[in-house]
């Protein structure tokens, strides 16, 4: 199983801060996947990226992928309390069968 | 959202009884996977099919058992609970391996 290390574990910011989360391995992934999940509930697909170098943003949310398709970042711009939640990186391994997942990143934002 | 129902959403059950949940799927997606999530080790895989009667261990399969008699039901059997199993187990389905789609979660209590 390929290794995935998200960072930090745990962030409280201010409502209107910007922030990034990390999600680095020393294996090389098909395509990388970033989910959020709320208290409760399963966690929700939000990108998916696939090719080295890529960048997609989802309003005020942007992925990266590294060129060497091993990390990727999740920066979010002006964060507001409803970005509150467990920030999942998840990555396709090389063989096709399966998803790794990292540890998550819990991310608080303060009103 | 994906179509997609685990039962029951919570149960608290005794050491060593036999445990089975379900997920059911109404998208037809060919992949089902059932994850366990715990604080500081996020979402591990534990078995996932492939097609109808066709599955795969995943990482933490060791107590777990699955059957997949019809496209749109994924069980999860626990043979012999053990405490170790209180955990809360998230079905997915996805076409591809990437961009799986989360059920709500079932939470186990094994007392």
């Amino acid at each position: 199983t390929q290794l995935l290390e998200q960072s930090p574990q745990f962030l409280s910011i201010q409502e209107g801060e910007n922030l990034t989360v990390y999600c680095n391995s020393s294996s090389v992934f098909s395509s990388l996947q970033w989910y959020r999940q709320e208290p409760g509930e399963g966690p929700v697909l939000l990108v998916t990226v696939v090719t080295g170098g890529e960048v997609k943003k989802l309003k005020r949310l942007t992925f990266q992928f590294g060129d060497a398709r091993k990390d990727s970042s999740l920066h979010i711009t002006a964060a507001q309390p409803g970005d509150t939640g467990l920030y999942l990186c998840a990555g396709e391994e090389t063989s096709g069968s399966r998803l790794t997942f990292g540890e998550g990143t819990q991310l608080t934002v303060n009103p | 959202d994906a179509g997609i129902t685990q039962s029951p959403r919570h149960k608290v059950t005794e050491t060593g009884t036999p445990v089975t949940l379900r997920c059911h799927q109404t998208e037809n997606h060919r992949y089902m996977y059932w994850y366990r999530q715990d604080p500081g080790h996020g979402l591990r895989l534990i078995h996932y099919s492939y097609g109808v009667k066709d599955t795969d261990k995943g990482e933490v399969s060791d107590g777990y058992s699955v059957s997949r008699s019809k496209t749109e039901d994924f069980l999860l059997t626990l043979e012999s609970a053990t405490s170790s199993q209180t955990s809360v187990y998230f079905c997915a389905i996805s076409e591809m391996v990437f961009e799986q789609y989360f059920g709500p979660g079932t939470r186990l209590t094994v007392t």
